[in-house]
């Protein structure tokens, strides 16, 4: 079945270091693919998707590029803040017909002033 | 702020209790999912609702859990006789039924069984 792998955290950076989070995927078909973000004791909100392969999704200077040939989808930020401390997810969109989410086991990243 | 909403956003029970958790979507949003969060994993899929209908159940979901989501509006989550291992956050997601599939998360339920 579909399957989401994620880089083990925590990963623990300096404030203005430049952040990879790796995220490779199986899947039949061609899924959708998410970065969501959990800040402690809340729900997942959306960091970006991109649909289709070679789409870039970006927000609040969070980047993933969707890379077909390699099945990835990794999560970077040129400079990171004491802000973006949190826990990151990456997930795929099932395609077989619910949309139903498949997610890795999530990345926490602590970022230190 | 019309996201989507869950209530308790956190429920303390006993071993053998029954508990119920709502949640209410995005209004228009048709597909609504519930998902189970242990610490340090990632959210797993429990069932999918197509307005009223429930057209998938995960195997996570065993026989004492059941869903409904009555008028294609809200959403009710029922364990009965809960035990140790039902302790997770239970997560809510809706979104809409065409070209795109991206999921709204409420804040969860974070449930204790004690």
């Amino acid at each position: 079945g579909d399957s989401v792998t994620q880089m083990e955290g925590p990963v623990t950076l300096s404030e203005e270091a430049f952040l990879t989070i790796n995220c490779t995927y199986t899947a039949t078909g061609y899924p959708s693919l998410f970065w969501y973000v959990q800040y402690p004791g809340e729900g997942l909100q959306l960091l970006l998707k991109a649909t289709k392969a070679d789409d870039k999704g970006s927000n609040k200077g969070f980047e993933a590029t969707y890379r077909k040939e390699t099945t990835s989808f990794h999560l970077e930020k040129g400079s990171v803040q004491v802000s973006d401390s949190a826990v990151y997810f990456c997930a795929l969109s099932d395609q077989g017909g619910t949309y139903k989410y498949i997610f890795g086991t999530g990345t926490r990243l602590k970022v230190l002033a | 702020d019309t996201g989507v909403s869950q209530d308790p956003r956190h429920k303390i029970t006993k071993r053998g209790q029954n508990v119920t958790f709502r949640c209410d979507p995005i209004s228009e949003h048709n597909r609504l999912y519930w998902y189970r969060q242990t610490l340090g994993q990632g959210p797993e899929f429990l069932t999918y609702f197509q307005n009223e209908a429930q057209l998938e159940k995960s195997r996570l979901l065993s026989d004492r859990f059941s869903a409904e989501r009555p008028k294609g509006s809200f959403s009710t989550l029922e364990i009965q006789r809960t035990e140790q291992g039902d302790s997770a956050m239970y997560l809510c997601a809706s979104s809409v039924a065409g070209y795109t599939d991206t999921q709204y998360f409420g804040p969860g339920t974070r449930l204790t069984v004690l």
